[in-house]
């Protein structure tokens, strides 16, 4: 499975957008970009998933290049509620075994 | 609530003890993964189950841990003669039978040994 890099932490105030970028340079053709979303004593929450270009749900667009090596998580209007660790992981097919790296601390400001 | 359920919450034992944790998945899925998470890290794979059949374990995985999941549904989680070290958050996920479905977690069981 590809190595993902994402920033250990990132800070933004409340109405912002922010952009989360993951590299996965040695991503698979097969492979899916994944990210989770993971508040204090709660297991990760499926955010968003995509192969390539764009995909948007009611919480968050994911944008992903066309080599891609990497992936753009964009939550947009951010509240504190959104202050979490957020995860990227590459996805293969099979049985998907899920490896997280330590996240991207998020923390959201008044 | 429809998610993945997990029994207990919260778990506090003495070194040596024997500990069992329950999972009950999303009820249509028949992927069944169990995860350990220590403090600051990300969630790791410790085994996955299709059905009841067990497919894949981690070296995470010593002798003194055995999971089942008898008739497809629920799982439990068995830890014997537990150490310091097995303090840890443990997160189980369920997905649906179909390539690239999302692994749903539930809130994990964090056991403390004392």
């Amino acid at each position: 499975l590809a190595k993902t890099t994402q920033p250990i932490s990132m800070d933004s105030y409340e109405g912002q957008e922010v952009n989360i970028t993951c590299s996965h340079n040695n991503i698979a053709t097969n492979d899916y970009i994944t990210w989770y979303q993971q508040f204090p004593s709660q297991g990760p929450r499926f955010i968003i998933q995509g192969y390539k270009t764009k995909v948007t749900n009611e919480v968050a667009s994911l944008f992903i290049p066309a080599d891609r090596k990497s992936s753009t998580l964009s939550l947009p209007r951010v509240s504190l509620s959104d202050t979490a660790v957020y995860y990227c992981l590459v996805v293969g097919t099979g049985f998907q075994k899920l490896v997280f790296g330590t996240g991207t601390r998020l923390l959201v400001s008044p | 609530d429809t998610g993945v359920s997990q029994d207990p919450r919260h778990k506090i034992t003495k070194r040596g003890q024997n500990v069992t944790f329950r999972c009950d998945p999303i009820s249509e899925h028949n992927r069944l993964y169990w995860y350990r998470q220590t403090l600051g890290q990300g969630p790791e794979f410790l085994t996955y189950f299709q059905n009841e059949a067990q497919l894949e374990k981690s070296r995470l995985l010593s002798d003194r841990f055995s999971a089942e999941r008898p008739k497809g549904s629920f799982s439990t989680l068995e830890i014997q003669r537990t150490e310091q070290g097995d303090s840890a958050m443990y997160l189980c996920a369920s997905s649906a039978g179909t390539d690239n479905q999302p692994q749903h977690f539930g809130d994990g069981t964090r056991l403390s040994i004392l």
